[in-house]
């Protein structure tokens, strides 16, 4: 099973709201990532973590706060977010960080208004 | 640094034709390269991987193969389908575990 979930799939909020968005995986996978895909372009990646701990933040903005409380769970949290956040979120993980397959989830399509 | 091309879309096609979607890179060590392929309004999905120079990924029909003296990982499929139309995408994955994407190739298969 090669299975990664995320919920929600849609979310839209205001710029003053907090939300969270939730990524599962149970393929024993150490590495987790988060992605941002706007449309017509190729994902970017935002973090990595390795064995629970944030090994790459790829200068991201503090309103988006991420969270891996075990192993199989990422969270990102979003907070004061901009219209320009607007995208499709992807979640993704792989074995231990290293060359191997990272693994996509659906994503959650997030509008800001 | 590391990057990717592929060739610029979008690609018309019709049912039954050749497909051949360029891709070539540029990487310091020995990369993992992989294409994955997005259908409207979904995730990622891996289609086809090589890990070293000569293997050949496939799957679905599809086919690339990891040529190093030419630094490319072109996608092929001898028949395509509707079912197929998509963005593909070419990456490769250095040993730090990032993913270097190509800007895409949308694909769109008429009957």
């Amino acid at each position: 099973d090669t299975e990664v979930t995320q919920t929600p799939k849609h979310l839209v909020m205001g710029m003053t709201n907090k939300k969270s968005l939730k990524c599962e995986q149970h393929m024993g996978h150490r590495a987790m990532y988060w992605y941002k895909q706007k449309a017509k372009k190729p994902p970017e990646l935002m973090f990595v973590y390795s064995y629970e701990k944030l090994s790459i933040n790829e200068s991201v903005p503090s309103r988006f706060s991420p969270e891996c409380p075990n192993s199989s769970l990422l969270n990102l949290h979003l907070h004061a977010l901009q219209p320009e956040d607007s995208a499709l979120y992807l979640c993704a993980s792989s074995q231990e960080g290293g060359r191997e397959t990272q693994y996509f989830g659906p994503g959650t399509r997030l509008l800001v208004l | 640094g590391d990057s990717v091309t592929q060739m610029e879309g979008p690609v018309t096609l019709s049912e039954e034709a050749f497909l051949t979607i360029n891709c070539t890179y540029t990487a310091t060590g020995y990369p993992s390269l992989f294409w994955y392929v997005q259908y409207p309004g979904e995730g990622l999905q891996l289609l086809l991987k090589a890990t070293k120079a000569d293997d050949k990924g496939s799957n679905k029909g599809f086919e690339a193969t990891y040529r190093k003296e030419t630094t490319s990982f072109h996608l092929e499929k001898g028949s395509v389908q509707v079912s197929d139309s998509a963005v593909y995408f070419c990456a490769l994955s250095d040993l730090g575990g990032k993913l270097i994407f190509g800007q895409g190739t949308e694909l769109s298969v008429k009957p």
